[in-house]
């Protein structure tokens, strides 16, 4: 899986969107960005997921440059309930490779009032 | 549907004793992976298991061991622990469809003294 690399920290203010950067210039064409984040002492929760396209659900948004060297994850209007560790994960889910994340350090989202 | 449950949620153990956490997947689901994470380490793939087979191995020594059941439930057992072995152990089952994202449980605290 290609290396990503995020930003240790970021703050957000309540209400604003949260653009949360992650460059992962080495990534090869079958591997997917996924992001996950983690809320203090729970599990990472899945986010979304894309490949060329950007991509939108419930959660977030999902921005994919066309050289696919970098995304955006963007939270539309934070909340404090935001407030967690950011992880983007470049990943072939090949058969050999489904269950297996290597996570980085991530991005600290602080949402303030 | 329900989510990943892992049992127990705290353990505390001491110095050259085993410990044995279990890990009940989303139905459906045939993966399932383990992650250690520790404020040092971060977020760690241990292995992974697919059809009672072990799928992928990450690098940790023998002494940390897991299998699956035939109805996807998995344990990992850790054996002769030490205290660098506390830390916050993550169960996590996909799919087996794109996108294969993960889906965690809440995971189990284990404190060695």
């Amino acid at each position: 899986d290609a290396k990503t690399t995020q930003p240790p920290s970021m703050d957000c203010a309540e209400g604003r969107a949260a653009n949360l950067p992650c460059n992962h210039s080495t990534i090869s064409g079958n591997e997917y960005v996924y992001w996950y984040r983690q809320i203090h002492s729970q599990g990472p929760q899945y986010i979304i997921h894309g490949l060329k396209n950007n991509e939108t659900n419930e959660m977030a948004s999902l921005i994919i440059t066309e050289d696919r060297k970098s995304s955006t994850l963007i939270l539309p209007h934070a909340t404090l309930r935001d407030t967690a560790v950011y992880y983007c994960i470049a990943h072939y889910p090949g058969s050999s490779n489904t269950g297996k994340l290597i996570f980085g350090q991530g991005t600290t989202l602080q949402v303030k009032p | 549907k329900a989510g990943v449950t892992q049992t127990p949620r705290y353990l505390i153990k001491t110095r050259g004793q085993q410990v044995t956490l279990s890990c009940s997947p989303i139905s459906g689901h045939r993966s399932v992976s383990w992650y250690q994470q520790t404020p040092g380490q971060g977020l760690q793939f241990l292995f992974e298991y697919f059809s009672e087979t072990q799928r992928n191995k990450g690098n940790f020594p023998g002494r940390f061991s897991g299998r699956q059941f035939s109805n996807s439930r998995s344990e990992m057992n850790v054996s002769t622990l030490e205290l660098g072995d506390s830390a916050l152990y993550l169960c996590a089952s996909s799919a087996d469809m794109p996108p294969y994202e993960q889906y965690f449980g809440p995971g189990t605290r284990l404190t060695v003294t």
